[in-house]
Protein backbone atom coordinates (compact mmCIF):
# COMPACT_ATOMS: atom_id res chain seq x y z
CA UNK A 1 0.00 0.00 0.00
CA UNK A 2 1.42 3.41 -0.80
CA UNK A 3 1.84 5.48 2.08
CA UNK A 4 1.24 9.00 0.56
CA UNK A 5 -0.56 8.96 -2.50
CA UNK A 6 -1.29 11.95 -5.22
CA UNK A 7 -3.41 12.08 -8.20
CA UNK A 8 -3.12 12.99 -10.69
CA UNK A 9 0.97 12.32 -11.50
CA UNK A 10 0.54 14.25 -14.60
CA UNK A 11 -1.46 17.31 -15.83
CA UNK A 12 -1.13 19.16 -18.80
CA UNK A 13 -3.38 22.17 -18.98
CA UNK A 14 -4.08 25.24 -20.90
CA UNK A 15 -3.25 28.86 -19.18
CA UNK A 16 -6.04 30.03 -17.26
CA UNK A 17 -7.29 26.97 -16.55
CA UNK A 18 -8.11 25.64 -13.08
CA UNK A 19 -7.14 22.39 -11.81
CA UNK A 20 -6.70 20.60 -8.70
CA UNK A 21 -4.80 17.74 -7.13
CA UNK A 22 -5.64 15.25 -4.65
CA UNK A 23 -3.59 13.55 -1.38
CA UNK A 24 -3.96 11.07 0.97
CA UNK A 25 -1.62 9.62 3.34
CA UNK A 26 -2.44 6.19 5.18
CA UNK A 27 0.16 6.53 7.49
CA UNK A 28 -1.88 8.33 10.94
CA UNK A 29 0.29 11.31 10.81
CA UNK A 30 -1.22 14.67 12.28
CA UNK A 31 0.56 17.28 9.48
CA UNK A 32 0.51 17.07 5.84
CA UNK A 33 2.25 19.60 3.24
CA UNK A 34 2.46 20.63 -0.27
CA UNK A 35 5.63 21.64 -1.75
CA UNK A 36 6.37 22.78 -4.86
CA UNK A 37 9.37 21.75 -7.23
CA UNK A 38 10.39 24.24 -9.88
CA UNK A 39 13.02 23.47 -12.73
CA UNK A 40 16.14 24.60 -10.49
CA UNK A 41 15.11 21.39 -8.53
CA UNK A 42 14.57 23.61 -5.53
CA UNK A 43 12.19 22.36 -3.33
CA UNK A 44 9.84 24.67 -1.77
CA UNK A 45 7.37 24.46 0.66
CA UNK A 46 3.59 26.21 0.60
CA UNK A 47 1.21 24.98 3.10
CA UNK A 48 1.23 23.10 6.00
CA UNK A 49 -1.96 21.27 7.89
CA UNK A 50 -1.82 19.91 11.21
CA UNK A 51 -5.29 18.00 12.28
CA UNK A 52 -7.08 19.86 9.42
CA UNK A 53 -5.73 23.26 10.28
CA UNK A 54 -3.36 25.62 8.50
CA UNK A 55 -0.24 26.26 10.17
CA UNK A 56 1.89 27.56 7.00
CA UNK A 57 1.16 29.60 4.41
CA UNK A 58 4.40 30.49 2.50
CA UNK A 59 3.95 33.38 0.04
CA UNK A 60 1.94 31.67 -2.40
CA UNK A 61 -0.45 33.49 -4.57
CA UNK A 62 -4.18 33.50 -3.08
CA UNK A 63 -4.86 31.28 -6.58
CA UNK A 64 -3.30 28.52 -4.02
CA UNK A 65 -6.14 27.59 -2.69
CA UNK A 66 -5.02 24.07 0.37
CA UNK A 67 -8.12 21.98 1.69
CA UNK A 68 -7.76 19.75 4.37
CA UNK A 69 -11.33 17.53 4.52
CA UNK A 70 -9.57 15.41 7.61
CA UNK A 71 -6.37 14.46 8.24
CA UNK A 72 -5.66 12.24 5.81
CA UNK A 73 -6.17 14.32 2.89
CA UNK A 74 -4.90 17.62 2.00
CA UNK A 75 -5.69 18.75 -1.60
CA UNK A 76 -4.55 21.79 -3.10
CA UNK A 77 -6.82 23.62 -6.45
CA UNK A 78 -5.09 26.47 -8.09
CA UNK A 79 -7.07 29.17 -10.27
CA UNK A 80 -5.95 30.75 -13.07
CA UNK A 81 -3.02 29.09 -14.08
CA UNK A 82 -0.05 30.50 -14.94
CA UNK A 83 3.21 28.95 -17.31
CA UNK A 84 4.66 29.49 -14.22
CA UNK A 85 3.00 26.90 -11.95
CA UNK A 86 4.76 24.70 -13.98
CA UNK A 87 6.66 22.68 -11.41
CA UNK A 88 6.07 19.40 -9.53
CA UNK A 89 4.16 19.53 -6.64
CA UNK A 90 4.51 17.02 -3.53
CA UNK A 91 2.34 16.13 -0.94
CA UNK A 92 4.20 15.18 2.46
CA UNK A 93 3.29 13.89 5.75
CA UNK A 94 4.53 13.35 8.74
CA UNK A 95 4.05 12.34 12.71
CA UNK A 96 4.54 15.29 15.53
CA UNK A 97 6.81 12.78 17.41
CA UNK A 98 8.87 12.27 14.08
CA UNK A 99 9.47 15.80 12.68
CA UNK A 100 12.42 16.47 15.22
CA UNK A 101 13.92 13.84 13.30
CA UNK A 102 13.03 15.10 9.88
CA UNK A 103 11.22 12.50 9.11
CA UNK A 104 9.19 13.24 6.01
CA UNK A 105 7.20 11.09 3.98
CA UNK A 106 6.22 11.99 0.29
CA UNK A 107 4.34 11.45 -2.17
CA UNK A 108 5.45 10.22 -6.19
CA UNK A 109 4.87 14.09 -6.61
CA UNK A 110 2.20 15.27 -9.55
CA UNK A 111 4.49 17.33 -12.70
CA UNK A 112 2.10 19.79 -13.56
CA UNK A 113 2.55 21.66 -17.43
CA UNK A 114 0.87 24.73 -18.03
CA UNK A 115 0.88 25.14 -21.73
CA UNK B 1 19.25 34.87 0.27
CA UNK B 2 18.52 31.33 0.26
CA UNK B 3 18.18 29.81 3.35
CA UNK B 4 20.22 26.71 2.39
CA UNK B 5 22.60 26.85 -0.36
CA UNK B 6 24.39 23.88 -2.31
CA UNK B 7 27.09 23.13 -4.60
CA UNK B 8 24.58 21.62 -8.01
CA UNK B 9 27.38 19.99 -9.05
CA UNK B 10 27.24 17.49 -11.07
CA UNK B 11 30.02 15.32 -9.06
CA UNK B 12 31.12 12.77 -11.53
CA UNK B 13 33.05 10.06 -9.61
CA UNK B 14 34.17 6.40 -10.21
CA UNK B 15 32.58 3.05 -8.51
CA UNK B 16 34.62 3.02 -5.05
CA UNK B 17 35.66 6.75 -4.87
CA UNK B 18 34.89 8.64 -1.80
CA UNK B 19 32.96 11.87 -2.56
CA UNK B 20 31.95 14.80 -0.42
CA UNK B 21 29.19 17.45 -0.22
CA UNK B 22 29.12 20.37 1.51
CA UNK B 23 26.10 23.02 2.39
CA UNK B 24 26.13 26.11 4.08
CA UNK B 25 22.57 27.35 5.99
CA UNK B 26 22.15 31.42 6.57
CA UNK B 27 20.04 31.13 9.77
CA UNK B 28 21.81 30.47 12.57
CA UNK B 29 18.77 29.57 14.64
CA UNK B 30 18.66 26.23 12.50
CA UNK B 31 17.78 23.61 15.02
CA UNK B 32 17.67 20.19 13.01
CA UNK B 33 19.24 19.09 9.80
CA UNK B 34 19.22 16.16 7.78
CA UNK B 35 20.52 14.87 4.17
CA UNK B 36 17.76 13.70 1.92
CA UNK B 37 18.14 11.55 -1.41
CA UNK B 38 15.90 11.98 -4.43
CA UNK B 39 16.27 9.55 -7.74
CA UNK B 40 15.81 11.22 -10.91
CA UNK B 41 11.56 12.12 -11.26
CA UNK B 42 10.88 10.23 -7.77
CA UNK B 43 10.30 11.70 -4.47
CA UNK B 44 12.71 12.79 -1.89
CA UNK B 45 14.09 10.33 1.04
CA UNK B 46 15.63 10.68 4.34
CA UNK B 47 18.65 9.60 3.85
CA UNK B 48 20.17 10.46 7.42
CA UNK B 49 19.81 13.16 10.28
CA UNK B 50 22.98 15.11 11.37
CA UNK B 51 24.09 15.43 14.51
CA UNK B 52 26.90 18.13 15.98
CA UNK B 53 28.94 15.60 16.98
CA UNK B 54 28.73 14.40 13.59
CA UNK B 55 26.89 10.39 12.92
CA UNK B 56 27.66 7.56 10.30
CA UNK B 57 25.27 4.81 8.68
CA UNK B 58 27.38 2.59 6.96
CA UNK B 59 29.52 4.07 4.09
CA UNK B 60 27.59 7.73 5.05
CA UNK B 61 29.38 10.25 7.42
CA UNK B 62 27.46 13.61 8.30
CA UNK B 63 29.18 16.17 10.10
CA UNK B 64 27.89 19.49 11.30
CA UNK B 65 29.60 22.94 12.20
CA UNK B 66 27.53 25.16 13.72
CA UNK B 67 29.85 27.69 14.00
CA UNK B 68 30.31 27.98 10.28
CA UNK B 69 26.64 27.12 9.64
CA UNK B 70 28.24 24.10 7.40
CA UNK B 71 26.76 20.60 7.05
CA UNK B 72 28.89 17.96 5.34
CA UNK B 73 28.31 14.67 3.92
CA UNK B 74 30.47 12.01 3.36
CA UNK B 75 30.44 9.04 0.94
CA UNK B 76 32.95 5.96 1.00
CA UNK B 77 33.44 3.11 -1.51
CA UNK B 78 30.85 4.71 -4.11
CA UNK B 79 28.45 2.44 -5.47
CA UNK B 80 26.74 2.81 -8.73
CA UNK B 81 23.34 3.09 -6.62
CA UNK B 82 24.47 5.82 -4.96
CA UNK B 83 23.37 8.13 -8.21
CA UNK B 84 20.85 10.70 -7.19
CA UNK B 85 20.46 13.97 -6.06
CA UNK B 86 21.74 14.45 -2.44
CA UNK B 87 19.43 17.20 -0.82
CA UNK B 88 20.44 19.13 2.40
CA UNK B 89 17.56 20.30 4.90
CA UNK B 90 17.30 22.32 8.17
CA UNK B 91 14.75 23.07 10.45
CA UNK B 92 14.45 26.33 11.90
CA UNK B 93 12.34 27.81 14.31
CA UNK B 94 9.12 26.11 14.04
CA UNK B 95 9.66 22.20 13.98
CA UNK B 96 7.00 21.62 11.28
CA UNK B 97 9.25 23.78 8.86
CA UNK B 98 11.52 22.32 6.81
CA UNK B 99 13.99 24.42 4.18
CA UNK B 100 15.35 22.25 1.01
CA UNK B 101 18.86 22.93 -0.93
CA UNK B 102 18.77 22.80 -4.34
CA UNK B 103 20.21 19.75 -4.25
CA UNK B 104 24.07 18.45 -5.58
CA UNK B 105 23.86 15.71 -8.17
CA UNK B 106 26.27 12.29 -7.60
CA UNK B 107 27.05 10.38 -10.82
CA UNK B 108 28.92 7.48 -9.91
CA UNK B 109 30.08 5.60 -13.34
CA UNK B 110 31.87 2.59 -13.57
Amino acid sequence: DTAVSQTPKYLVTQMGNDKSIKCEQNLGHDTMYWYKQDSKKFLKIMFSYNNKELIINETVPNRFSPKSPDKAHLNLHINSLELGDSAVYFCASSQERQVNTGELFFGEGSRLTVL
Amino acid sequence: RKEVEQDPGPFNVPEGATVAFNCTYSNSASQSFFWYRQDCRKEPKLLMSVYSSGNEDGRFTAQLNRASQYISLLIRDSKLSDSATYLCVVNIYNFNKFYFGSGTKLNVKP
